[in-house]
């Protein structure tokens, strides 16, 4: 259990056109679901936080009206990347809220490699 | 706010045990975890403790906890060439933070 897949896993798009990027919990509802980005041999960096039905919530220097979050559902985030330009190529992982025992648990999906030309 | 670090790089031989350690700075974190990213790949859950813990066991993983000096280690034992991989550890306050990752290489 505990599943979480992301589409695409690789894209590739020309400067200035719109990337959206998936995420779907499989088999369990999540109201919390998370983006983060990762570049080369480095951590992970938190971007936004969001909850279903209402507006994400994101980290500071993230700039949301280039990255749109949409959580439409239970188990569906959606992350565009509004006018994509090659510093915005990166790797891109989400994960989804799962109450497990006594915490809730973040499980991750597979991440997105996108690369803009 | 919260720090975490770990080190880079660790190489092991195939069947010795790996340990992976990892610092952070808050001592309100309420969870830690270890999570594996194998290439190209998301992030894989190993296992996580809960502050008041000094250790737990899952199969061939030993977490050890030390709250005094803010100090969390990883344990792999037997470790296999399939271990190969950047091996996160992460602070839980309202939300994850993410050590550097320490690159564990196995050698056969």
């Amino acid at each position: 259990g505990a599943v979480v897949s992301q589409h695409p896993s690789r894209v590739i798009c020309k400067s200035g056109t719109s990337v959206k990027i998936e995420c779907r919990s499989l088999d369990f509802q999540a109201t919390t679901m998370f983006w983060y980005r990762q570049f080369p041999k480095q951590s992970l960096m938190l971007m936004a936080t969001s909850n279903e039905g209402s507006k994400a919530t994101y980290e500071q220097g993230v700039e949301k009206d280039k990255f749109l979050i949409n959580h439409a559902s239970l188990t569906l985030s959606t992350l565009t990347v509004t006018s994509a330009h090659p510093e915005d190529s990166s790797f891109y992982i989400c994960s989804a809220s799962r109450l497990a025992g006594v915490t809730d648990t973040q499980y991750f999906g597979p991440g997105t490699r996108l690369t803009v030309l | 706010g919260e720090d975490v670090e770990q080190s880079l790089f660790l190489s092991v031989r195939e069947g010795d045990s790996s340990v992976i350690n990892c610092t952070y700075t808050d001592s309100s974190s309420t969870y830690l975890y270890w999570y594996k990213q194998e290439p190209g790949a998301g992030l894989q859950l190993l296992t996580y403790i809960f502050s008041n813990m000094d250790m737990k066991q899952d199969q061939r993983l030993t977490v050890l906890l030390n709250k005094k000096d803010k100090h969390l280690s990883l344990r792999i034992a037997d470790t296999q060439t399939g271990d190969s991989a950047i091996y996160f550890c992460a602070a839980r306050l309202d939300k994850l933070i993410f050590g550097t990752g320490t690159l564990l290489a196995v050698q056969p």
